[in-house]
């Protein structure tokens, strides 16, 4: 079975601060993994999709990264903005057509 | 440009009530899924669904039915609503989903008194 794991489960940080969330996942036989977001009392909102066979993905200030084989991603978010504050979610896509989530690394950033 | 819209966005039931979450998409997605979300579990998977006629559980289906006779909708039914469903639902959609992002609708809030 799936797990995703994700550290930390919180994390505040002064605005202007590069930041890294970790993901990790237990079943490397995924098609892909994609990183969303979450605002409270809100749906999610995919920032990146990153393919089984992709190293990273990029959007704006957003940088994902996957090693497929030893089970991790990770997102970057450069130059951090008070807006980016929101709980931040890994999910994997398996083999069977099911993403299964992280719990979420929730956001703070500090003006 | 609707996306994913879920129906009610609030609901109180009484234990034993049963009623029907709405979910409707008007992308043409194939895949579409219903999650629920509760504190400290995080996101878990009832049931989806790859295309209309076609439907499979999650990781939490008991207690929860679906069916998909049209690719817009995607109804999820408690069938005798129980306090341990209170959650907040979400429902998904994507096109092809191996290699393009899931839509979220806003979520349900469920209480179950």
């Amino acid at each position: 079975k799936q797990e995703v794991t994700q550290i930390p489960a919180a994390l505040s940080v002064p605005e202007g601060e590069n930041l890294v969330l970790n993901c990790s996942f237990t079943d490397s036989a995924i098609y892909n993994l994609q990183w969303f977001r979450q605002d409270p009392g809100k749906g999610l909102t995919s920032l990146l999709l990153i393919q089984s066979s992709q190293r990273e993905q990029t959007s704006g200030r957003l940088n994902a990264s996957l090693d497929k084989s030893s089970g991790r991603s990770t997102l970057y978010i450069a130059a951090s903005q008070p807006g980016d504050s929101a709980t931040y979610l890994c999910a994997p896509l398996e083999g069977d057509d099911k993403i299964i989530f992280g719990k979420g690394t929730r956001l703070h950033i500090l003006p | 440009n609707a996306g994913v819209t879920q129906t009610p966005k609030f609901q109180v039931l009484k234990t034993g009530q049963s009623m029907t979450l709405q979910c409707a998409q008007d992308m043409n997605h194939e895949y579409m899924s219903w999650y629920r979300q509760d504190p400290g579990m995080g996101l878990r998977l009832i049931h989806y669904s790859v295309g209309a006629g076609i439907t499979d559980q999650g990781e939490v289906p008991n207690g929860y039915n679906v069916s998909r006779s049209t690719t817009e909708d995607f109804p999820l039914r408690l069938l005798s609503a129980a306090p341990s469903q209170t959650s907040v639902y979400f429902c998904a959609s994507s096109s092809f989903q191996r290699y393009t992002e899931a839509f979220f609708g806003q979520g349900t809030r469920l209480t179950v008194v």
